[in-house]
């Protein structure tokens, strides 16, 4: 059964500096990654998608990698702002009817102005 | 460009009520369906997906079930709720094992 991880729970940064967010899965026969954003109360906002071939993924300040082999991704965001306050999870998808998602537990970050 | 409507946005429940949470999407055709529920301190765990029109799976054993009466449309109900039912829950969709766009979410409280 797959297990994903998320440490830490929760991050604290001025604003300026850059996250690193880490993400942990037990099985690596994963079909794709997600990212995903939560704001307090809100649905979740896809960040970036990471397909099991891929390496890394980019989209403007934000920054993905995937290493399958070791079952690890890390989400970077350079130069925080207050606005990058939120909730992110990471989600591994199986890819067998459908795309199951499983969850981390998150990391609540809050960037100090 | 498609569009994910959830209602209610919240719901409070007496404990042994039934429940009907809907779910719609807009501008696309066929997409892979999905219930979560996010309690506090258990994250967010999948309840049932749906590929098609009437196919539906069941992730987790529990008094919900789900059902997709039209291609866009899916529906979480409960004949009789129980307090740990409480929670926020999101349904997404997909289209070929790409990208999830998840809903606005309904709170639900069972007291």
């Amino acid at each position: 059964k797959q297990e994903v991880t998320q440490i830490p729970a929760a991050l604290s940064v001025p604003e300026g500096e850059n996250l690193v967010l880490n993400c942990s899965f037990t099985d690596s026969a994963i079909y794709n990654l997600q990212w995903f954003r939560q704001d307090p109360g809100k649905g979740l906002t896809s960040l970036l998608l990471i397909q099991s071939s891929q390496r890394e993924q980019t989209s403007g300040r934000l920054n993905a990698s995937l290493d399958k082999s070791s079952g690890r991704s890390t989400l970077y965001i350079a130069a925080s702002q207050p606005g990058d306050s939120a909730t992110y999870l990471c989600a591994v998808g199986d890819g067998a009817a459908g795309n199951k998602l499983t969850f981390g537990g998150g990391t609540r970050v809050l960037v100090k102005p | 460009s498609q569009t994910i409507h959830q209602w209610p946005a919240t719901l409070v429940q007496p404990v042994g009520s039934p429940l009907s949470l809907e779910c719609t999407v807009e501008g696309t055709s066929n997409p892979n369906l999905y219930w979560y529920r996010q309690a506090a301190g258990r994250g967010l765990q999948l309840l049932f997906y749906s590929v098609g029109i009437g196919q539906i799976s069941s992730e987790v054993p529990q008094n919900l079930s789900a059902s997709r009466p039209q291609d866009r449309q899916f529906i979480l109900s409960s004949k009789k709720l129980l307090l740990s039912d409480s929670g926020f829950y999101l349904c997404a969709w997909d289209s070929y094992q790409e990208t999830q766009y998840f809903g606005p979410g309904t709170r639900l409280l069972v007291l």
